[in-house]
């Protein structure tokens, strides 16, 4: 399943509403998705998971959604750490695969 | 809690081969999960290589398959992975992961740099 994020790049501040799609080339069964956050030099980290179930520890201004083909990651209000790279990655079929990336910038 | 580190050459030669070891602390590699490893070319997305289970039966990326092998050492709790007849595109940094109930990665080493070059 090919994974396509979009936008490539998003530039908004901070306190502003952040919306990341990722669309899968065909339905990811049982909403198997997860969205991770890179920051540079750090290895991911594990945001969301089944599509919209939040890890531990992470804040609850970010939010997943969606089924299908379609994917959503939502932060609420943007923080100042909050600026990255996302990735979505699909583990509903072999191989697991993985979204190019959304680069989340200040503006 | 689970904590995984890499450690490996950060220099192969063209046509050599690559090998990294990831080591478990914090938890048994024979604890019912699978064990992964990730890469990521510089500047680029991240590409899932292959993965593990602790009985020692693994699954590759079809892109790979004919390349790599994925180990597991239960006695130094840690797996590793081999990757043969490396060019400079197998050039990036490498991650292993835990994969969580068989489905996504968490947590995740540190990464280690790699670099094809002669």
């Amino acid at each position: 399943i090919v994974l396509t994020q979009s936008p490539a790049t998003l530039s908004l501040s901070p306190g502003d509403r952040a919306t990341l799609s990722c669309e899968a080339s065909r339905s990811v069964s049982g909403s198997f998705l997860a969205w991770y956050q890179q920051k540079p030099g750090l290895a991911p980290r594990l945001l969301i998971y089944d599509a919209s179930s939040r890890a531990t520890g992470i804040p609850d201004r970010f939010s997943g959604s969606g089924s299908g083909t379609d994917f959503t990651l939502t932060i609420s209000r943007l923080e100042p750490e909050d600026f990255a790279v996302y990735y979505c990655q699909q583990y509903g079929s072999s191989p697991r695969t993985f979204g190019q990336g959304t680069k989340l910038e200040i503006k | 809690q689970v904590q995984l580190q890499e450690s490996g050459p950060g220099l192969v030669k063209p046509s050599g081969t690559l090998s990294l070891t990831c080591a478990v602390s914090g938890g048994s590699i024979s604890s019912g999960n699978w064990w992964s490893w990730v890469r990521q070319p510089p500047g680029k997305g991240l590409e899932w290589i292959g993965e593990i289970y602790h009985s020692g039966s693994p699954n590759y990326n079809p892109s790979l398959k004919s390349r790599v092998t994925i180990s597991v050492d239960k006695s130094n709790n840690q797996f590793s992975l081999r990757l043969s007849s490396v060019t400079a595109a197998d050039t990036a940094v490498y991650f292993c992961a835990r994969v969580r109930f068989g489905n996504w990665f968490d947590p995740w080493g540190q990464g280690t740099q790699v670099t094809v070059s002669s």
